[in-house]
């Protein structure tokens, strides 16, 4: 089970925002690598990758967004919140199957 | 980067059946495994299922395990999601995606999207 908080987060703009995720289990895989993700999807649209294993930014995501963690505890960051990251923000896990999201945290601008 | 096009969502009653499919562009279609999400109105996103390459393996959530299968053509770039004895819970966007992760994790493809309402 993967537990992220907050669910909602105003936030105001050019400010920080960290979203927090929590995976029941531990989520290194055998091979070595932690397969947990976040993805983003803006209203209207399908979902984004940003972040890949745990710390890696997908191409052409900006880099005010980073990824941290290890084990079961995972923390999305935007360094300067921008209009254009309103969204739901979601981690995954894609280390034991069935894969598994987590309930999603809505950003808003205050 | 690949293209995918959901379709075959609709309305459809408590009980019954639908097949939604997604055809992907491309020459490399047996090369990668295939993954449905979900969006249900209101809620958050949902993994579904994965398919591999070669349609060998299969993995599906608890909530659709039973209900549910995946499967794939891949002389026609095309994979499936059979949705069986269908609830009002299933009524959400469906997505095909390419996702999968190996030592790195080199895809992020989706389509935009299957609109499936279960309702009588």
């Amino acid at each position: 089970v993967m537990t992220q908080s907050p669910l909602s987060l105003p936030v105001t703009l050019g400010q920080p925002a960290s979203i927090s995720c929590r995976s029941s289990e531990e989520l290194v895989h055998s091979n070595g690598n932690t397969y947990l993700h976040w993805f983003q999807q803006r209203p209207g649209q399908s979902p984004r990758r940003l972040i890949y294993k745990v710390s890696n930014r997908d191409s052409g995501v900006p880099d005010r967004f980073s990824g941290s963690g290890s084990g079961t505890d995972f923390t999305l960051k935007i360094n300067r919140v921008e209009a254009e990251d309103v969204g739901v923000y979601y981690c995954m896990q894609g280390t034991h199957f069935p894969w598994t999201f987590g309930q999603g945290t809505k950003v808003e601008i205050k | 980067q690949v293209q995918l096009v959901e379709s075959g969502g609709g309305v459809v009653q408590p009980g019954r059946s639908l097949r939604v499919s997604c055809v992907a562009s491309g020459s490399t279609f047996s090369t990668y495994g295939m993954h449905w999400v979900r969006l249900p109105p209101g809620k958050g996103l949902e993994w579904l299922a994965v398919i591999s390459n070669d349609g060998s393996e299969k993995y599906y959530a608890d909530s659709v395990r039973g209900r549910f299968t995946i499967s794939r053509d891949n002389s026609k770039n095309t994979v499936y999601l059979q949705l069986n004895s269908l609830r009002t819970e299933d009524t959400a966007m469906y997505y095909c995606a390419r996702i999968d992760c190996g030592p790195d994790c080199p895809f992020d493809d989706w389509g935009q999207g299957t609109l499936v309402i279960v309702s009588s």
